[in-house]
């Protein structure tokens, strides 16, 4: 089993339709997560990050974390040509040291 | 303010050669992490300095090392290169270690011959 499971895609979405993007983990001690967007041949770009079960918004951009389900996932509301990009999630488990487990990444596509 | 900056932007090597990368972090930024991603796939942790002391390693041999100097900026070495080493390296900071959000440079792509 791997550690952080993404659906690698591709997922293709109208503009101006949620995009609902789905990541779960196996370390159920894992405390923060992470959401990354990484356009093709560029390096990741942190977009959000959730510590506490429930939801936080950050303008067209939700992350939804439930911990008992070992289960995040990012929503992307009125989808937009430039939000075409790779998304990452990212499990922070150890607070020993930053060491950052990575998804492969689910390659999301806005349809005009 | 600038952002995590990485150098070279592109490096091309032979097989059995040595190769430095370099990494300065967000001003204020004490912690280093370097990641290694090849294509495909998500980064992979390699290290982690935090005020110039190892605080992680991943599952990478040897021939990878690091430190972190004073000023917090590092560097990232890796000897003996084999054709599985090209990818793209990535350096993140954060602020004070624990949980705080890491952000990336724009990497090196290291690709070797």
């Amino acid at each position: 089993q791997k550690e952080v499971e993404q659906n690698s895609g591709p997922l293709s979405v109208p503009e101006g339709a949620i995009a609902s993007l789905n990541c779960t983990y196996s370390d159920r001690g894992s405390q923060s997560f992470f959401w990354y967007r990484q356009y093709s041949g560029k390096s990741p770009e942190l977009i959000m990050f959730i510590y506490s079960n429930g939801d936080k918004e950050d303008g067209r951009f939700t992350a939804q974390l439930n911990k008992a389900s070992q289960y995040v996932s990012l929503l992307i509301r009125d989808s937009q040509p430039s939000d075409s990009a790779t998304y990452l999630c990212a499990v922070l488990s150890n607070f020993g040291n930053e060491k950052l487990t990575f998804g492969t990444g689910t390659r999301l596509t806005i349809i005009p | 303010d600038a952002g995590v900056t990485q150098s070279p932007t592109h490096l091309i090597k032979t097989r059995g050669q040595q190769v430095t990368l370099r990494c300065s972090p967000i001003s204020g930024h004490k912690s280093v992490s370097w990641y290694q991603q090849v294509l495909g796939q998500g980064p992979q942790f390699i290290f982690q300095y935090y005020e110039k002391e190892e605080r992680g390693r991943g599952n990478f041999p040897d021939r990878f090392s690091a430190r972190q100097f004073p000023n917090y900026s590092s560097e990232l070495n890796v000897n003996a290169l084999l054709l599985g080493d090209s990818a793209l390296y990535l350096c993140a900071s954060s602020s004070a270690g624990g949980n705080q959000p890491q952000h990336f440079g724009d990497g090196t792509r290291l690709s070797i011959l």
